[in-house]
């Protein structure tokens, strides 16, 4: 079946460091995806979209890269921050219903 | 605005005892999706309602598991005769039709 995971559970960074959270999708019909952030005792939050028309997609201190080739798409962070900590989601919406999700990825920022 | 509100924020109950978990979706949300989310993964699909149409539970992991929906407004998922694996935190969203869902804060259910 359709499965969206994530390459490595825990990310430790310093603050100011950039970061990049990996994440790989196996279907191939998949068009649309998003990263979400979780933290402590909180539902997850959007934070960025990206669809299959596009491989690069930039927010504010976030950028989405999307290879379709390798059916892999990432979360790049600059100047990450403590408040950056979190658990990030990718999750596919390719059908507009449910939500695929990935395990996530911890990520801890080191002061 | 008021985002995706859900009740109660933690509930303890007995293994066997019936639980309701309830959820205020974003107004004007026809969407309205449950997930499920054990202790250190990622989410679960459980049911799916769009509007009038028949829902999607094509997630729901058995029989014990049931979700209602009073047209766009409120849904319950009720868990009949709990059992410990069904400890986790249940998250509702809320979207426009095919548009980004919405997380609520979810219901943290204990079974003991």
């Amino acid at each position: 079946g359709e499965s969206v995971g994530l390459h490595l559970p825990t990310l430790s960074v310093q603050e100011g460091d950039n970061s990049i959270i990996n994440c790989a999708y196996s279907n191939s019909a998949s068009d649309y995806f998003i990263w979400y952030k979780q933290e402590s005792g909180k539902g997850p939050q959007f934070i960025i979209d990206i669809r299959s028309n596009m491989d690069k997609r930039q927010g504010q201190r976030v950028t989405v890269l999307l290879n379709k080739t390798v059916k892999h798409l990432s979360l790049q962070i600059a100047a990450t921050q403590p408040g950056d900590s979190a658990v990030y989601f990718c999750a596919d919406d390719t059908g507009r219903r449910a939500l695929t999700f990935g395990s996530g990825t911890r990520l801890q920022v080191q002061p | 605005g008021a985002g995706v509100s859900q009740s109660p924020s933690n509930k303890v109950t007995e293994k066997g005892k019936d639980v309701e978990l309830r959820c205020d979706p974003i107004s004007g949300h026809t969407a309205l999706y449950w997930y499920r989310q054990r202790l250190g993964q990622g989410l679960e699909f459980l049911i799916y309602f769009q509007g009038n149409s028949a829902p999607d539970k094509s997630g729901l992991p058995s029989d014990r598991f049931s979700a209602e929906r009073t047209g766009e407004s409120v849904s319950t998922l009720t868990i009949q005769r709990t059992q410990q694996e069904d400890s986790a935190v249940y998250l509702c969203a809320s979207s426009r039709y095919q548009e980004t869902q919405y997380f609520g804060p979810g219901t943290r259910l204990l079974v003991l």
